[in-house]
C-alpha cells in the first residue's frame, strides 16, 4: 500500500451521471495533482494544488471539477462524461509544489469507463 | 519547452538476459531526471532519478541510469532481467519552465520478459 490511497478502484458511469473520485494521501505532502493516463500517450496534468489552492488547470474540459478541500484529500468531480473521458486517473503528491527533486508518490489510479 | 522521447514502445527480452530502456530528451536548462515503473492495474513508482553529481544513478530493483548530457539521454539498465520486471517503464524530465519544476513525461516503454 502506497502512501496515497484512491477510491474507487474501477468506475463505469453513463454519460448523463454524476460521480467523483476520491484520492488521499497520508504523507504529509502539501501539494496534490490529478493526471490522465490514456493507452500510449504521455501522462496529462489535469490540475495542481500546492497548500489546499488551484495553482493549475491544464485547459481541462468543465465536465471536469477538482475539489480540495485540505492538503490531504482531493477530489475529482465527474458530470456528463464523453467515452473519450475513460482513461486511468492518477492521483500523486509531492512535498510542495515543486516536484524537481523528490519526484511524485502516486496511488493506484481509478481506472474510469465511460459508456 | 522540454521534452522526453522514448525511442521504444516495447522491449521483449528473456529472462536473465540484459536490457537498456532508451530515453532521450530536450531542454535548453538544467534538467533533473526520473524513471518511474507502473507495474499491472497500479500506479507509477519512482525508480531512480538524477539530480546532480554522478552520472550514474542506481536504483531499486538492481536498475541503474546513466545520464549523458552531450546526448541528452538517460537510458535505463539492468544487467539480468526477472519475470517479475514486466511493467511499464516511464522516462521523465523537470526543469524550471515558467517557475515551475512540473515533469514532463515520455510516452511509456513495455518491458516484457518471456521466461
Amino acid at each position: 500500500e502506497t502512501g496515497v490511497t484512491q477510491t474507487p478502484r474501477h468506475l463505469v458511469m453513463g454519460m448523463t451521471n454524476k460521480k467523483s473520485l476520491k484520492c488521499e494521501q497520508h504523507l504529509g505532502h502539501n501539494a496534490m495533482y490529478w493526471y490522465k493516463q490514456s493507452a500510449k500517450k504521455p501522462l496529462e496534468l489535469m490540475f495542481v494544488y500546492n497548500f489546499k489552492e488551484q495553482t493549475e488547470n491544464n485547459s481541462v474540459p468543465s465536465r471536469f471539477s477538482p475539489e480540495c478541500p485540505n492538503s490531504s484529500h482531493l477530489f475529482l468531480h465527474l458530470h456528463t462524461l464523453q467515452p473519450e473521458d475513460s482513461a486511468l486517473y492518477l492521483c500523486a503528491s509531492s512535498q510542495d509544489w515543486n516536484p524537481g527533486t523528490d519526484g511524485y508518490t502516486f496511488g493506484s489510479g481509478t481506472r474510469l469507463t465511460v459508456v | 519547452a522540454q521534452s522526453v522521447t522514448q525511442l521504444d514502445s516495447q522491449v521483449p527480452v528473456f529472462e536473465e538476459a540484459p536490457v537498456e530502456l532508451r530515453c532521450n530528451y530536450s531542454s535548453s536548462v538544467s534538467v533533473y531526471l526520473f524513471w518511474y515503473v507502473q507495474y499491472p492495474n497500479q500506479g507509477l513508482q519512482l525508480l531512480l532519478k538524477y539530480l546532480s553529481g554522478s552520472t550514474l544513478v542506481k536504483g531499486i530493483n538492481g536498475f541503474e541510469a546513466e545520464f549523458n548530457k552531450s546526448q541528452t539521454s538517460f537510458h535505463l539498465r539492468k544487467p539480468s532481467v526477472h519475470i517479475s520486471d514486466t511493467a511499464e517503464y516511464f522516462c521523465a524530465v523537470s526543469s524550471l519552465s515558467g517557475g515551475s519544476y512540473i515533469p514532463t513525461f515520455g510516452r511509456g516503454t513495455s518491458l516484457i520478459v518471456h521466461p
